[in-house]
This record gives C-alpha cells, structure tokens and sequence, in this order.
C-alpha cells in the first residue's frame, strides 16, 4: 500500500515556541492532505484540509493564524504549531488518497509543550 | 456522511474469532462501509471496506445487512497485536480522493485480546 511519512513522531517543546511537523506522501502525489488531532481517550477530529498550491481550509474553531499548514508541493505537507502551550499538546496525524477509497495515515506526532 | 453506532468495548480471546458490530440506520445509497483500526500511539489503517456485498481481504471479512442497515467486522483469528480501536466509518462515494475525502471518526470499538 502507499505510505504517508511524518516527521518528528515525538517533539517537546517550550510553552511560546513554534514547532514543524511534516506529512510526505513517499510513493504517490497529493493533492489533498488532511490534518487531525487527538488528544488523549478521544477520537481523531479533523483540523484543516491542505491543498498544493492554494491556502488551506480549516474546520470551525480551529485557528489558522495559530496552525499554519503549508503545502508547496505534491509530496509534502507541513503544520506548523506557533506559540505553542500546553493546551496544543496532542497527537497529530496527517493523511492522503492515492486512489480514492483508502486513506492513508501518518504514524502520528505526540507534541508536548511545556 | 451518516452516522455511525458501535460499542464503547469489546473482549476477545486470542486465536478465536472477533464479530465487530457497527449500525449506521442511515447510510444513503452512496455510502460506502470503511472500516480502519488505530494501534496505541499509532495512525490509523485502513482494515477493509464495501458497499452492499460481503468482503474478504487478508486481514478481515466485512459481513453487511441486506437492507445496509449494519455491518460486521469479523476477525478470523485475533492475536494479541490485534488490540486496537475500531472504527465504523461511512464515506459518500462522491467524496473519494477530492478535498472532501476526509474521514469522520466517532469513538469506535476498543478491542482487547486476552492471552
């Protein structure tokens, strides 16, 4: 099957500081990612739609100007968490379609902010 | 995309096999049955997915109602490295692969194989 990369699986980081998690798409092009969170015992909620070339789309009460998703080519994706707190801690997951049906996910990031 | 019902929990001994349930009373003609699995600490992966016949694949068999209405994931053999969260998932067929094709997860089934 196709798999989708991300990077770090782990990060720490300081309350007020900025972090990049990246999402590639190793064997196929996409066009679409999406990005999830989760936090702890819950499910996975939606958090914004990245699309190549063009601004991302971003569920309601998620903040765009906080969750900065960049998407400058067909194999990659990056969300980027600024001034983070302990509040952003979660577990990101990033996914992708290569042919429609199955989705394909990310093995996650646990970010947490101390 | 429909809502989807399955059970908080679920137990089952290893090497034997495991009936997943899942309603969805209001699944449209469009509407696919997906069903994906997340280890601990893990993104989820796809398990199997169907329309309106029974399917087979080399993790699991989905069993679906003749009227749709429900389906069943069934597990042949669990083992240990089955253990994981289940979910039922509906997806529009028209959905697939555009900036629609995200997947909404409700709470799924904890599974849990004893030794």
């Amino acid at each position: 099957g196709a798999v989708v990369s991300q990077h770090p699986s782990r990060v720490i980081c300081k309350s007020g500081t900025s972090v990049k998690i990246e999402c590639r798409s190793l064997d196929f092009q996409a066009t679409t990612m999406f990005w999830y969170r989760q936090f702890p015992k819950q499910s996975l909620m939606l958090m914004a739609t990245s699309n190549e070339g063009s601004k991302a789309t971003y569920e309601q009460g998620v903040e765009k100007d906080k969750f900065l998703i960049n998407h400058a080519s067909l194999t990659l994706s990056t969300l980027t968490v600024t001034s983070a707190h302990p509040e952003d801690s979660s577990f990101y997951i990033c996914s992708a379609s290569p042919h429609g049906a199955e989705a394909f996910f990310g093995q996650g990031t646990r970010l947490t902010v101390v | 995309d429909a809502k989807t019902t399955q059970p908080n929990s679920m137990e089952s001994n290893e090497e034997e096999p495991v009936h997943l349930p899942c309603n969805h009373s209001t699944i449209s003609g469009t509407d696919y049955i997906h069903w994906y699995r997340q280890l601990p600490s893990q993104g989820p992966e796809y398990v199997i997915h169907g329309l309106t016949s029974n399917v087979n694949n080399r993790m699991a068999s989905l069993a679906i109602a003749e009227d749709r209405k429900s389906s069943t994931l069934i597990l042949h053999r669990a083992t240990l490295r089955d253990a994981a969260v289940y979910y039922c998932i509906l997806r529009d067929l028209r959905s697939y692969g555009g900036s629609q094709g995200n997947l909404i997860f409700g709470k799924g089934t904890k599974l849990s194989v004893k030794p």
